[in-house]
């Protein structure tokens, strides 16, 4: 099925560095969303984007919603141990129906 | 702190056994999702109900797979007979249905292996 592209598929980063990730389709979408999945969990939405060109906050992460509505990036600054996870991008279409990436793994070391 | 509810959190049977997957929705949302994941197909869309009404089964195998809501506080997953390519972490999630999309909250899953 359809899928998005994410990238990196995983990251290995020092405790205080900043990270960025991202996630493309060659499809336009209405809504980006970003999750994270600790393990042994369920995703846990991060942030919602529905406007093309959106930039929102939510702490230390910040996600954009492309302006094509093809891409969307998520930056989180600082980071800390807890940051460790697995991230999704999901989007939807007209359907509402939501499409996932197959994440990007993060590990920071202390 | 409301949250979606799975039992059983952990479930191995054998290959040809029935299983079935419980979910308790947040209290006042009107979807419900259940997914499986994967390694190799990360999150692939099961099945979607609204107000309990089945609205999108097209991702299950219809010949093994079935899933109700029999209440407002219960969704199952049902998969009979069960297969080892079943083994997988299945997710339900619920959520609010708004005119932008449909917000889904995810429950901590079962992982189930089928021997």
């Amino acid at each position: 099925g359809q899928q998005l592209n994410q990238s990196p598929q995983s990251m290995f980063i020092q405790e205080g560095e900043d990270v960025s990730m991202n996630c493309t389709s060659s499809s336009i979408f209405n809504t980006w969303l970003w999750y994270k999945q600790d393990p042994g969990e369920g995703p846990v939405l991060l942030i919602a984007l529905y406007k093309a060109g959106e930039l929102t906050s939510n702490g230390r992460l910040t996600a954009q919603f492309g302006i094509t509505r093809k891409d969307s990036f998520l930056n989180i600054s600082a980071s800390i141990p807890s940051d460790v996870g697995i991230y999704f991008c999901a989007c939807a279409g007209n359907n509402r129906k939501l499409i996932w990436g197959l994440g990007t793994s993060l590990a920071v070391n202390p | 702190d409301a949250r979606v509810t799975q039992t059983p959190r952990d479930k191995v049977t054998e290959m040809g056994q029935e299983v079935t997957m419980r979910c308790q929705p947040i209290l006042g949302h009107n979807t419900v999702f259940w997914y499986r994941q994967t390694m190799m197909q990360g999150l692939e869309l099961l099945a979607y109900f609204r107000n309990r009404a089945p609205l999108d089964d097209s991702g299950m195998p219809k010949d093994r797979f079935s899933a109700e809501m029999p209440d407002a506080t219960l969704a199952t997953l049902k998969i009979q007979p069960s297969e080892p390519r079943d083994s997988a972490v299945y997710f339900c999630a619920s959520g609010l249905s708004t005119e932008i999309t449909d917000t889904q909250y995810f429950g901590p899953g079962t992982r189930l292996t089928v021997l």
